[in-house]
C-alpha cells in the first residue's frame, strides 16, 4: 500500500515570500491532517479535513495561512507571507478512522 | 536525513536492555493515548495505543503503560535494538484532537 506522499520534501524562501505544500493522502482515506513540527517538538495541529469539509482549523493563523481540499483526496497548505517563525516541517497525516493516522515525510521549509 | 529535534530529553541503553520512555500528559479529559516513533528525515510512525478504560496493553516487545491518576504514560521496549533508536512521541487525544508532547530521543549502543 502506498504511503502518503508529500512534496516538495525541501524548500527555502525569503520572508514575505509564498509558498506552497502538496500532500496525497492513502487512498480512501477520508480525513486529512496538516501538523507543523517545530525542531525539538512535537507535530502541532494546524487543520483536519473529513472529504472537502474542514472539521477543525482552530489553530490555523488564518491570516497567513490556508489550506484546500478541494476534491477530498488531494491537499494544498499555503502559507503567504512567511515569516522566519514558520520555519519548521510540515507534516501530511490520513486515515481511515480517527485513531490511527499514516504520516507522510514531511517538507521542510527554512524561511530566511 | 535532518535532526528531529536537537534538544530533547535523550535516553540512551545498551543494546539488549530494555527501555522505558515516559510522558506526562495535560488534559484529564483525554480518552485515548499513542506512542509514535519518528526516525530523522521521516514523519511519525504509530507504534501502540490505549484507551483510558485500560491500564496496560502489549504490542509486539512494547508495552504502553497509563496511570490516570498522575496522568502518566509509559513506553517499555523489551530486548532494545539499534533500529529502535529514533525521537518518541507520546500523544493524546481530548475530542478527537491529537496533541503530541514533546519527544525523547532514545540512543542504543551498540
Amino acid at each position: 500500500e502506498a504511503g502518503v506522499a508529500q512534496s516538495p520534501r525541501y524548500k527555502i524562501i525569503e520572508k514575505r515570500q509564498s509558498v506552497a505544500f502538496w500532500c496525497n493522502p492513502i487512498s480512501g482515506h477520508a480525513t486529512l491532517y496538516w501538523y507543523q513540527q517545530i525542531l525539538g517538538q512535537g507535530p502541532k495541529l494546524l487543520i483536519q479535513f473529513q472529504n472537502n469539509g474542514v472539521v477543525d482549523d482552530s489553530q490555523l493563523p488564518k491570516d497567513r495561512f490556508s489550506a484546500e481540499r478541494l476534491k477530498g483526496v488531494d491537499s494544498t497548505l499555503k502559507i503567504q507571507p512567511a515569516k522566519l517563525e514558520d520555519s519548521a516541517v510540515y507534516l501530511c497525516a490520513s486515515s481511515l478512522t480517527f485513531n490511527e493516522q499514516f504520516f507522510g515525510p514531511g517538507t521542510r521549509l527554512t524561511v530566511l | 536525513g535532518e535532526s528531529v529535534g536537537l534538544h530533547l530529553p535523550t535516553l540512551s541503553v545498551q543494546e539488549g536492555d530494555n527501555s522505558i520512555i515516559n510522558c506526562a500528559y495535560s488534559n484529564s479529559a483525554s480518552d485515548y493515548f499513542i506512542w509514535y516513533k519518528q526516525e530523522s528525515g521521516k514523519g511519525p510512525q504509530f507504534i501502540i495505543d490505549i484507551r483510558s478504560n485500560m491500564d496496560k496493553r502489549q504490542g509486539q516487545r512494547v508495552t504502553v503503560l497509563l496511570n490516570k491518576t498522575v496522568k502518566h504514560l509509559s513506553l517499555q521496549i523489551a530486548a532494545t535494538q539499534p533500529g529502535d533508536s529514533a525521537v518518541y512521541f507520546c500523544a493524546e487525544n481530548a475530542g478527537n484532537m491529537l496533541t503530541f508532547g514533546g519527544g525523547t530521543r532514545l540512543m542504543v549502543k551498540p
